[in-house]
């Protein structure tokens, strides 16, 4: 199947700082990619869809300027976590569709981040 | 809107038994339904999808679900449960092609030697 890369797996930054999680696929293109947020022993909650080249679209209750999505070429979308904060601490999993293959989602690997 | 409930947040199986775990779908079209599967701290891995063609669904690694529309359900089972069967999964929906994935709650799956 296809292959979804995020970077870095694991991160620790300070209270107040900033952070980017980088989802690239790598042997297609997604035009479309979604951000996911899992809590320790919970599902999967749809943060936002991010489409190539507009706006990404949020889901109810995530604050959109916290959360930031960039979808800028059709094989790397970007959440950047702005003025992180320890209750941002949470594993964060993306996932892209190949139109190609357009019944089934992708998945990265996944990124821990600890907010300290 | 489409959802999924997954019944019964922990299933313990002895090994050699069947697995069951159960997942019942909402959506007001034709529905897309997946299996994940998700191993401590790692991604998420597919382990089978219906996508409106044949009711019964083969996955990998042994495991098998069937869409049954009159009951909305979609439950997995496996006939033989094998101490690497055990993990995270996760039932989930899509109302098409390229839309969002909504999940599960998800069933986490011991297997007792």
């Amino acid at each position: 199947g296809a292959v979804v890369s995020q970077h870095p797996s694991r991160v620790i930054c300070k209270s107040g700082t900033s952070v980017k999680i980088e989802c690239r696929s790598l042997d297609f293109q997604a035009t479309t990619m979604f951000w996911y947020r899992q809590f320790p022993k919970q599902s999967l909650m749809l943060m936002a869809t991010s489409n190539e080249g507009s706006k990404a679209t949020y889901e109810q209750g995530v604050e959109k300027d916290k959360f930031l999505i960039n979808h800028a070429s059709l094989t790397l979308s970007t959440l950047t976590v702005t003025s992180a904060h320890p209750e941002d601490s949470s594993f964060y999993i993306c996932s892209a569709r190949d139109p190609k293959v357009n019944t089934e989602a992708f998945f990265g690997q996944g990124t821990r981040l600890t907010v300290v | 809107a489409q959802s999924v409930t997954q019944l019964g947040s922990h299933v313990s199986v002895s090994e050699g038994a069947l697995v069951l775990l159960r997942c019942n779908y909402s959506s007001s079209v034709p529905p897309y339904l997946f299996w994940y599967v998700q191993y401590p701290n790692q991604g998420l891995q597919l382990l089978l999808k219906y996508t409106s063609a044949a009711t019964l669904v083969k996955g990998i690694n042994g495991f098998e679900a069937e869409f049954k529309k009159s009951e909305t359900s979609f439950h997995l089972t496996k006939p033989s449960a094998h101490m690497s069967d055990a993990a995270e999964y996760f039932c989930a929906v899509s109302e098409a092609s390229a839309s969002k994935i909504i999940f599960g709650s998800g069933t986490r799956l011991s297997i007792r030697p």
